[in-house]
């Protein structure tokens, strides 16, 4: 069974960089977008982005200048770093997966992890 | 940017009703179109993909539709388990992947 898990600091101060990490067990991390989405305490979903297992990533343009993804196929993780952060970054973050040869969705999410941003 | 509209934002439905929730895409997504159930404290979990094939272990009370751009996930015997907010998300046109606001299913 495909599982994923989202790790890091839970609180990140202003200005500073939001740093996360998914690892993923129970399947192979090749052949799949490996994806960041996020959701403001009461609000809807957001994607963030996705990371290929070859390294190459597509992001929300909205997001884009402050983005960063990267995938470490050798530990079957990948991570987001969102730099410059502000309380509009409060958020739960999921990582979640979706295949590349048949896109349906998003099949396997993370239990998610609230990251605050507060001095 | 596809945007997605879902309505109503709550529906109230009695135990054993039928539920119907709408989505509106922006401009076509063709059948790119999921839908998601999401408990409070839970992640999203995967109801239907590809506009009407329900992912694997879904209840088949648990239904999708297309016309054009207008989307309908139906749920033909609301069971207790059901009470929950559903988003659609287009996975057609990207950067950016679209979800819509969400439709709360409440008890009636």
């Amino acid at each position: 069974q495909v599982q994923l898990q989202e790790s890091g600091p839970g609180l990140v101060k202003p200005s500073e960089t939001l740093s996360l990490t998914c690892t993923v067990s129970g399947g192979t991390i090749s052949i799949y977008y490996w994806n960041w989405i996020r959701q403001s305490p009461g609000k809807g979903l957001e994607w963030i982005g996705y990371v290929y297992y070859s390294g190459s990533t597509d992001y929300n343009p909205s997001l884009k200048s402050r983005l960063t993804m990267s995938v470490d196929t050798s530990k079957n993780q990948f991570s987001l770093k969102l730099n410059s952060v502000t309380a509009a970054d409060t958020a739960v973050y999921y990582c979640a997966r979706m295949s590349v040869t048949d896109r349906q969705g998003f099949d396997y999410w993370g239990q998610g992890i609230l990251v605050t941003v507060s001095s | 940017e596809i945007v997605m509209t879902q309505s109503p934002a709550t529906l109230s439905v009695s135990p054993g009703e039928r539920a119907t929730l709408s989505c509106r895409a922006s401009q076509s997504v063709s059948s790119n179109l999921a839908w998601y159930q999401q408990k409070p404290g839970q992640a999203p979990r995967l109801l239907i993909y590809g506009a009407s094939t329900r992912a694997t272990g879904i209840p088949a009370r648990f239904s999708g539709s297309r016309s054009g751009t207008e989307f309908t996930l139906t749920i033909s015997s609301l069971q207790s388990e059901d009470f929950a907010v559903y988003y659609c998300q287009q996975y057609y046109h990207w950067p950016p992947w679209t979800f819509g606001q969400g439709t709360k299913v409440d008890i009636k």
